[in-house]
């Protein structure tokens, strides 16, 4: 099982700053990687997927870059509805796995 | 519009049985493969099942396999998770997702959430 460690836990920053969260694989996942964003009291939502490629909607300041086992989501200027927990998730090994969330929160 | 809607969660004891379904509409149901994710209050995410989108092939987490059943009715566009045996860890925001592939296979990508049904088992 591979496991995904994100970081940091929480993250404290003002609307028009950079958001840089991380993720690391416990084994190369290649670019098998997505990132979801989730709000309160909402399903989580697609953001990126194959490690680099914005689903359909999203924004272009998400972005993701990082193969093998480091992988980093970017919010270039930070707009208040970004303000969520953000996960990353492995589907290249068996059980498909999601990290434990990075909370971005407003300073 | 595109949408998932789950229902069917609630209060039930430990050892019962609860079945959900989530409803799909806006999107060709019978293309993709669906998945059962969930959420433990206060918790990240956990995937728990996925039903190939012909409804042949399932697949289940090692923590619900022999007590859970995933299926799917493509003629009503319903996805379904029939719950036996239920353990207070257990409890949690059941989710459907669409698997962000279409066709046979799986990307194991989500790309579709429903908003949810919360399934709280307890005595």
């Amino acid at each position: 099982e591979i496991v995904l460690t994100q970081s940091p836990a929480t993250l404290s920053l003002s609307p028009g700053e950079r958001a840089t969260l991380s993720c690391r694989a416990s084994q190369s996942v290649s670019t098998y990687l997505a990132w979801y964003q989730q709000k309160p009291g909402q399903a989580p939502r697609l953001l990126i997927y194959d490690a680099s490629t914005r689903a359909t909607g999203i924004p272009a300041r998400f972005s993701g870059t990082g193969s093998g086992t480091d992988f980093t989501l970017t919010i270039s200027s930070l707009e208040p509805e970004d303000f969520a927990v953000y996960y990353c998730q492995q589907p290249a090994d068996w059980p498909p796995f999601f990290g434990g969330g990075t909370k971005v929160e407003i300073k | 519009q595109v949408q998932l809607v789950e229902s069917g969660g609630g209060v039930v004891q430990p050892g019962r049985s609860l079945r959900l379904s989530c409803a799909a509409s806006g999107f060709t149901f019978s293309r993709s493969a669906m998945h059962w994710v969930r959420q433990a209050p206060g918790k990240g995410l956990e995937w728990v099942a996925v039903v190939s989108y012909d409804g042949y092939n399932k697949y289940y987490a090692a923590s619900v396999k022999g007590r859970f059943t995933i299926s799917r009715d493509n003629s009503k566009n319903t996805l379904y998770l029939q719950m036996n045996g239920l353990r207070a860890d257990d409890t949690a925001v059941y989710y459907c997702a669409k698997d962000r592939l279409e066709g046979s296979g799986y990307a194991w990508y989500f790309d579709l959430w429903g908003r949810g049904t919360l399934v709280t088992v307890s005595s």
